[in-house]
């Protein structure tokens, strides 16, 4: 069975810290995708990146960067969490040169205090 | 960004009553999907209707398209309360291997 996986569902951080959100698939996947859903404004694209190495800006990366060593893998890191970024984290893969189907992990839900 | 936006943000019918969502975007794509998505999990991928197609279906979904008013409706006959999810519209960008841009989403509620 094809899966995403986020590493974490839940997490409690405090302003300043930094912190890590894991996301891996076992597709064999080229794409990855960072997305953050938060009530009233819907799925908001943070960064993405299409192979190893590489990685594009979405439409709100201020706040956050992103690390892909192993195609298998695409970590999101908040270098200072604030509290603006408490929200709901969401991994997506899809195959490389395709618009189509996205595979969505369960997603982390980080609140930061 | 382009974005596809969602019509009505809520629902809420009766089992066994058909359910549509309404989905507008605003400049040319590849092709158009619906997600759904249970309250506090991930998305799960329903649908994909390309631009060349005007009607889909998929078991007890029918997605239709309509590039000239930039619309698309997501239709679910015979709902049940395992229906009850919120469910998305996404688009790419137009050209080549795009990211998708999603709508806020319909809550559709299902009651038994």
């Amino acid at each position: 069975d094809v899966k995403v996986t986020q590493s974490s569902r839940y997490l409690v951080k405090r302003t300043g810290e930094k912190v890590f959100l894991e996301c891996v698939q076992d597709m064999d996947h080229e794409n990855m995708f960072w997305y953050r859903q938060d009530p009233g404004l819907g799925l908001r694209l943070i960064y993405f990146s299409y192979d190893v190495k590489m990685k594009e800006k979405g439409d709100i990366p201020e706040g956050y960067s992103v690390s892909r060593e192993k195609k298998e893998r695409f970590s999101l890191i908040l270098e200072s969490a604030s509290t603006n970024q408490t929200s709901m984290y969401l991994c997506a893969s899809r195959r490389g040169g395709d618009t189509g189907e996205l595979f969505f992990g369960e997603g982390s839900r980080l609140t930061v205090l | 960004s382009q974005q596809g936006e969602e019509d009505p943000q809520a629902l809420s019918i009766q089992e066994g009553e058909n359910a549509t969502m309404n989905c507008s975007y605003k400049t040319s794509i590849n092709n158009l999907q619906w997600y759904r998505q249970n309250s506090g999990r991930g998305l799960v991928h329903l649908i994909l209707i390309r631009s060349n197609e005007r009607e889909k279906h998929s078991g007890r979904l029918r997605v239709t398209l309509d590039t000239s008013k930039k619309s698309s409706s997501l239709l679910i006959t015979a709902s049940r309360a395992a229906d009850t999810a919120s469910y998305f519209c996404a688009t790419d960008r137009g050209s080549g291997n795009t990211p998708l841009v999603f709508g806020k989403g319909t809550r559709l509620s299902v009651i038994a």
